[in-house]
């Protein structure tokens, strides 16, 4: 049981560029989301879903995508890097949306936009 | 005003001291309630859920004011190995997790 999984751990992007960040999990989850963590911002929420197929938007979701096709995997894309954007990701599930629950977290993915 | 809110810190203290950290929050909406723990470029991970009655968990103890929506964790003879920054999160049912900036805490030998 490998709970939430991150890759890559460290990315560094130039200006312009797209990619993916993964996270998967193997907990059978049904809610995921996505946070940014910026020194002195806290987390702030970027997308989040409820189940495969239906995603929402967050505080902070300019400039990223989801899609939630399975239970296990829900990717991040940005979509065009900006210098803005180098923060660190988190990943994280729980069992449901609903009161007391207990999300748990990836490892992160330190990214940095030059 | 931000929706969740903590004592900025960071607390440093010595080893034994009990230390307590405030949150406020300003959706009387509100659900349920946790403090999480992130060591330094980790995961957050949870601390305790926080309820009405309130609730102890060996050396902390979370308290939870409705009416003044404010939520405390105390933590008695702290250790070297509390050091970590504590968040105070929020949760109104059907919505994601909002999270405080955190509060640092410093425990010294």
């Amino acid at each position: 049981n490998a709970g939430v999984t991150q890759t890559p751990k460290f990315q560094v992007l130039k200006t312009g560029q797209s990619m993916t960040l993964q996270c998967a999990q193997d907990m059978n989850h049904e809610y995921m989301s996505w946070y940014r963590q910026d020194p002195g911002m806290g987390l702030r929420l970027i997308h989040y879903s409820v189940g495969a197929g239906i995603t929402d938007q967050g505080e902070v979701p300019n400039g990223y995508n989801v899609s939630r096709s399975t239970t296990e995997d829900f990717p991040l894309r940005l979509l065009s890097a900006a210098p803005s954007q180098t923060s660190v990701y988190f990943c994280a599930s729980s069992k449901t949306s609903g009161t007391y629950y207990e999300q748990y977290f990836g490892p992160g993915t330190r990214l940095t936009v030059t | 005003r931000k929706e969740v809110e903590q004592d900025p810190g960071p607390f440093n203290v010595p080893e034994g001291a009990t230390v307590a950290f405030n949150c406020t929050y300003s959706n009387s909406a509100s659900q349920s309630f946790f403090w999480y723990r992130q060591d330094c470029r980790k995961e957050p991970k949870l601390l305790m859920s926080v309820y009405s009655s309130g609730n102890e968990d060996g050396r902390f103890t979370a308290q939870l004011n409705r009416a003044s929506q404010y939520i405390s964790l105390l933590i008695r003879d702290s250790k070297l190995s509390d050091s970590a920054t504590y968040l105070c999160v929020v949760n109104q049912a059907g919505t994601a997790l909002i999270f405080g900036k955190g509060t640092t805490l410093s425990v010294s030998s």
